[in-house]
């Protein structure tokens, strides 16, 4: 299966800034995930990230808030803009391996302060 | 939306006991997932369901796929130690890749050794 490398690991930062998220994927894939967790929850879909066009958000999730960059088929950003301590969770991006299920990457842990 | 219940929320065992938990769903899916997480790490597939009444096994591991396409189990046998960790059940809704996943809350396992 696909090795996703997520960076940074984790983060500790300011409320009123941003933080910008990468995910690199050793193979090609056409759609890459980016899903949120919060302390003790399960994962939340933030968007789905396709190369060469917008992300499509789901409900709840604004591009302002966390706009999300996919310029090849390997690689993808999210940003997490303007944060607040209700932003502290694990983000995590993921991608479609077919018959072998979704894999995710390592998640970055953020907490705001 | 999609909704998934899954339970237990947590199990605490000794080693060496078996383990069960399950997921259900007022909608269909046309896949199952079953994952599991360690503490600062991203989900792991631990087996995939594609087929209603599909009976998988991996290793000590064994999970169906309901035949109403609404539930899922996963057994684990003689629970070892190394077992501890977050489990995930999540359904996939579409047939073609890229289709969004809804993830259970989890089932946090507690081994004793």
């Amino acid at each position: 299966s696909a090795v996703i490398s997520q960076k940074p690991s984790r983060d500790i930062c300011q409320r009123g800034t941003s933080l910008t998220i990468q995910c690199q994927v050793d193979s090609q894939v056409t759609m890459m995930f980016w899903y949120r967790q919060q302390p003790g929850q399960s994962l939340t879909l933030i968007a789905t990230a396709n190369q060469g066009s917008e992300a499509t958000y789901e409900s709840g999730f604004v591009i302002d808030k966390f706009p999300i960059s996919r310029p090849n088929l390997t690689f993808s950003t999210l940003t997490v803009s303007n944060m607040s301590p209700e932003d502290s969770s694990i983000y995590l991006c993921s991608v479609d391996q077919g018959w072998y299920g979704y894999t995710f990457g390592s998640g970055t842990r953020l907490t705001v302060v | 939306g999609q909704q998934l219940n899954q339970s237990p929320q947590s199990m605490f065992i000794q080693e060496g006991e078996d383990v069960s938990m399950n997921c259900t769903s007022s909608s269909i899916f046309n896949t199952w997932l079953w994952y599991k997480q360690d503490p600062g790490e991203g989900p792991v597939l631990l087996i995939a369901l594609y087929k209603a009444g599909e009976l998988t096994s991996n290793g000590r591991l064994t999970a169906q796929f309901g035949i109403t396409r609404k539930d899922s189990f996963l057994n684990i046998s003689a629970s070892i130690p190394s077992d501890v960790g977050i489990y995930f059940c999540a359904g996939q809704s579409g047939e073609t890749s890229g289709s969004r996943l809804t993830f259970g809350e989890g089932t946090q396992l507690t081994v004793n050794p």
